[in-house]
């Protein structure tokens, strides 16, 4: 069974930048044709899909987040991490890592508990 | 990007009743594969959301028959046979059809 466990800093100052991995057990993140995707919530609000990265090392990133992202992948740790350059108050939130899959299949099964991100001074 | 909008947005229900929700993107959801590309989550207090229904119609391994997902284009509904207790949190849709996936608002489901 996949499981995904995020972790990385959970205050950030204005201006920096926020670092988060996604530790992946259970299963390669590279096997099979899945994607690996970040997802933020606010607290009491919706759900924001943030960016992916495929097998291949492709990325897709929201355009919202103004080229703030980026996401890669360590194949030696099974990790997927997540950059955000910049960060405001506005950033705050709790973020997923979810896999994708399979082949696109547009669906996250296996999501992380998330982290809690508080960017403030 | 396609803008999901969900209805309706509190959704009180007596366990035992059914219960219906909606969900309408700005564009068409559905992929040359013949499949529209929606999914629903139930995201229960303190958790991550948790797969319910994939591409419309499919009920993810476990989920109970009395949940159903229905659809197509940019009409879709999720409905619950007989609400149980258990089913309270925020539910949402979500379209896979294009980057960025996009949910809607969320439909919070309490009991009365």
């Amino acid at each position: 069974q996949v499981q995904l466990q995020e972790s990385g800093p959970a205050l950030v100052k204005p201006s920096q930048t926020l670092s988060l991995t996604c530790t992946v057990s259970g299963g390669s993140i590279t096997s099979g044709s899945h994607s690996w995707t970040w997802i933020r919530q606010p607290a009491g609000k919706g759900l924001e899909w943030i960016g992916r990265i495929y097998t291949s090392g492709e990325t897709n990133y929201n355009p919202s987040l103004r080229g703030r992202v980026t996401i890669s992948a360590d194949t030696s740790k099974n990790q997927v991490s997540l950059e955000m350059s910049s960060v405001t108050a506005a950033d705050t939130a709790v973020y997923y890592c979810a896999r994708e899959g399979p082949a696109a299949a547009g669906y996250f099964l296996h999501w992380g508990q998330g982290t809690l991100v508080t960017v403030s001074s | 990007e396609i803008v999901m909008t969900q209805s309706p947005l509190s959704l009180p229900v007596t366990p035992g009743e059914p219960a219906s929700i909606s969900c309408r993107s700005s564009q068409s959801l559905l992929y040359s594969n013949g499949y529209d590309y929606l999914d629903w989550y139930l995201q229960k207090p303190g958790q991550s959301p948790k797969l319910l229904i994939y591409l419309t119609s499919n009920r993810a391994s476990g989920v109970p028959d009395r949940f159903r997902g229905s659809g197509s284009g940019t009409s879709f509904t999720l409905e619950i046979s007989r609400v149980e207790t258990e089913d309270i949190g925020v539910y949402y849709c979500m379209q896979a059809l294009q980057a960025p996936y996009t949910f809607g608002q969320g439909t919070k489901l309490e009991i009365k």
